[in-house]
């Protein structure tokens, strides 16, 4: 059982290039969110999806895109690489239904320079 | 008001101390909380859920009081181990939704 799946683990881009960031999980959670870290800023809400097919955005999403064709996989795109979006990016998936907690892949550290 | 908020520190207590975070949150109708544990830029990781009655797991104690709308975290018998940033997470947004705190910094020292 991997759990949630992150790749690439490092990655640098210059500004202007587009990357998409991977995830999948093998749990069969309905629930798939993707969060970015910056220092003194705690996880901020990117984009998140309640199923395959469903996304909505989160606290952050601008300069992101998602799509959930699967309920395994959740890719996060960045359209136009920029230097403020240099961070850590998590993606996390859970049970919809029930005090279920979030697992969390191992993170994608992501310079744009 | 931030949703979520916590006193980000850091604590910096010795070995053996008891040491306790709180972690208020805005959602009145939230059901499900929990406290993440996260080292130096790794992914969060589950530390432990909150459930209305309490629960104790261990050196490890949460609590949740609905009434003031917080949740709490308590460590005893620190050790050098537990030095990481604690996360408490409520839902919002409809209730399935988990709102991260900024997260509360422990040190503990020798």
């Amino acid at each position: 059982n991997a759990g949630v799946t992150q790749t690439p683990k490092f990655q640098v881009l210059k500004t202007g290039q587009s990357m998409t960031l991977q995830c999948a999980q093998d749990m069969n959670h309905e629930y798939m969110s993707w969060y970015r870290q910056d220092p003194g800023m705690g996880l901020r809400l990117i984009h998140y999806s309640v199923g395959a097919g469903i996304t909505d955005q989160g606290e952050v999403p601008n300069g992101y895109n998602v799509s959930r064709s699967t309920t395994e996989d959740f890719p996060l795109r960045l359209l136009s690489a920029a230097p403020s979006q240099t961070s850590v990016y998590f993606c996390a998936s859970r049970f919809l239904t029930g005090n279920q907690p979030q697992h969390f892949g191992d993170g994608t550290r992501l310079s744009i320079l | 008001r931030k949703e979520v908020e916590q006193d980000p520190g850091p604590f910096n207590v010795p070995e053996g101390a008891t040491v306790a975070f709180n972690c208020t949150y805005s959602n009145s109708a939230s059901q499900s909380f929990f406290w993440y544990r996260q080292d130096c830029r790794k992914e969060p990781k589950l530390l432990m859920s909150v459930y209305s009655s309490g629960n104790e797991d261990g050196r490890f104690t949460a609590q949740l009081n609905r009434a003031s709308q917080y949740i709490s975290l308590l460590i005893r018998d620190s050790k050098l181990s537990d030095s990481a940033t604690y996360l408490c997470v409520a839902p919002t947004g409809g209730s399935y939704i988990p709102t991260f705190g900024r997260g509360t910094s422990l040190i503990v020292h020798p």
